[in-house]
């Protein structure tokens, strides 16, 4: 299986700039993508294959990589971007990162 | 617009077979793949499986042998059944639109809970 690697979490001040990475255990060409998930929710699509934003998600949400490293960048940072974000890749059977829990100082 | 909708039963015992249905609105599972994630609470995801528009289908290794994907075209619905449950099966399982083209989830259900504890 291809394991993601992702930080467990992160805590950025609104207005800020935050990048979440996603580390790939083999290279998984540009088939990554990103999902946010809220507490009690389901998964949300942000960014496909790597860099593409994904219908109604703000210009706020970019992505950025390929092969065995990428990003998730958020700029500026929201209040309500407080979530966990996942990385998958889909080069093999798909595969979810352990997730980066978001936090707003 | 798109809407996938997850039901079946909250409570399970080991040994048995835990029966689930996603049934679908705004596309068509003759022309979309439909996958199966799994979260065990406060955990991560995992991929189950995925019937495709053809109605073929791909597994996880780690679950395989224990579970079969089906559909029914006509009722919009997509079924998982895994048998053998343990408590490790505990989680939400979730449906989602499984994008062909990019590997991609692009629409999720909200999740049914299932706890298997005797």
């Amino acid at each position: 299986d291809t394991v993601l690697t992702q930080s467990p979490a992160l805590a950025v001040s609104p207005g800020e700039r935050v990048s979440i990475s996603c580390r790939a255990s083999e290279g998984v060409n540009s088939y990554m993508h990103w999902y946010q998930q809220k507490p009690g929710q389901q998964p949300k699509l942000l960014i496909y294959k790597a860099s593409n934003l994904a219908s109604g998600v703000p210009a706020r949400f970019s992505g950025s990589g390929s092969g065995t490293d990428f990003t998730l960048t958020i700029d500026p940072v929201e209040a309500d971007d407080t979530a966990t974000y996942f990385c998958q890749q889909s080069w093999n059977d798909p595969t979810f990162g352990g997730g980066t829990k978001l936090e707003l100082k | 617009q798109v809407q996938l909708e997850e039901s079946g039963p909250g409570l399970m015992q080991p040994s048995e077979t835990l029966s689930l249905t996603c049934t679908v609105s705004g596309f068509s599972l003759t022309s979309n793949g439909v996958g199966w994630v799994r979260q065990p609470l406060g955990k991560g995801l995992v991929w189950m499986g995925t019937i495709w528009a053809g109605g073929s289908t791909n597994y996880n290794s780690a679950v395989q042998s224990r579970l079969s994907i089906s559909r029914d075209t006509s009722k919009s619905q997509v079924f998982l059944k895994m048998n053998s449950l343990q408590p490790e099966d505990t989680g939400t399982y979730y449906c989602a639109r499984h994008v062909k083209t990019t590997g991609a989830f692009d629409y999720w259900g909200q999740g049914v809970m299932v706890t298997v504890s005797s």
